[in-house]
C-alpha cells in the first residue's frame, strides 16, 4: 500500500509550470516525501525529497504543506522530455530505503 | 556521474528454464534490490540486500532467489521460469543512512514463453 493519492493523468503545456500534487494525510512525522519519475521504458530516476521545509533542486522544487499532509512537485518549465509517470513516496529513509510505488500520475506536455 | 547497469534489455526465455538476470552498480552502494513492475500494479518489491552475502525477502519473493557474492553485483535468479513471471525487472542500489536516494537500472523486460 503506497498510502499517497495522486491524480491518474494530467496534461501541461509545453513551457508552462506543472505543478502534481500528491496526498499523503497519514504521514508520520519522520517519513519524508519522495518523488521520482519513470520515462516509458526506462527505470525511475529520483527527482527531489523533503521532510517539512519546501526543496529545490535543478530538476523541480517541493512545496509541503505545513500539516505536511500533502505536497506539490513543480516542474517549473516542462518539457517534452518531462512527460512520465511521477510517482509520490513516503519513506522513512535509513538503511533499508525501501520504497513503495503507487500508481503515480501519468504527465504527458504537449507542444 | 551513477551507473546501475542491467544485463540485457530484453530477454525471453521458455517455461522452465533457469534465468539469470545481473545487476551492477558502480556507486559502491552497500544496498541493492529487486523489483518486478507490471501494469495496473506498480512496482514490487522481491528481495534486496544490505550487504554481500546478506538478502532478505521483498513482498514477492516466491519463485525467486538472488545472489550477492560481491558488493557491485545483485543477481535475480529464476529457479524454473513460469509464464506469469513475464515482467519488467528493476534493479536498484542506495546507501547506507537516511535521505538515500535509489539508482536504477534501465530495466530487463522479460517474456516467458
Amino acid at each position: 500500500d503506497a498510502k499517497t493519492t495522486q491524480p491518474t493523468s494530467m496534461d501541461c503545456a509545453e513551457g508552462r509550470a506543472a505543478n502534481l500534487p500528491c496526498n499523503h494525510s497519514t504521514i508520520s512525522g519522520n517519513e519524508y516525501v519522495y518523488w521520482y519519475r519513470q520515462i516509458h521504458s526506462q527505470g525511475p530516476q529520483y527527482i527531489i525529497h523533503g521532510l517539512k521545509n519546501n526543496e529545490t533542486n535543478e530538476m523541480a522544487s517541493l512545496i509541503i504543506t505545513e500539516d505536511r499532509k500533502s505536497s506539490t512537485l513543480i516542474l517549473p518549465h516542462a518539457t517534452l522530455r518531462d512527460t512520465a509517470v511521477y510517482y509520490c513516496i513516503r519513506n522513512y529513509g535509513g538503511s533499508q530505503g525501501n520504497l513503495i510505488f503507487g500508481k503515480g500520475t501519468k504527465l504527458s506536455v504537449k507542444p | 556521474d551513477v551507473k546501475v547497469t542491467q544485463s540485457s534489455r530484453y530477454l525471453v526465455k521458455r517455461t522452465g528454464e533457469k534465468v539469470f538476470l545481473e545487476c551492477v552498480q558502480d556507486m559502491d552502494h552497500e544496498n541493492m534490490f529487486w523489483y518486478r513492475q507490471d501494469p495496473g500494479l506498480g512496482l514490487r518489491l522481491i528481495y534486496f540486500s544490505y550487504d554481500v552475502k546478506m538478502k532478505e525477502k521483498g513482498d514477492i519473493p516466491e519463485g525467486y532467489s538472488v545472489s550477492r557474492e560481491k558488493k557491485e553485483r545483485f543477481s535475480l535468479i529464476l529457479e524454473s521460469a513460469s509464464t506469469n513471471q513475464t515482467s519488467m525487472y528493476l534493479c536498484a542500489s542506495t546507501n547506507q543512512g537516511r535521505q538515500e536516494t535509489q539508482y536504477f537500472g534501465p530495466g530487463t523486460r522479460l517474456l516467458v514463453l
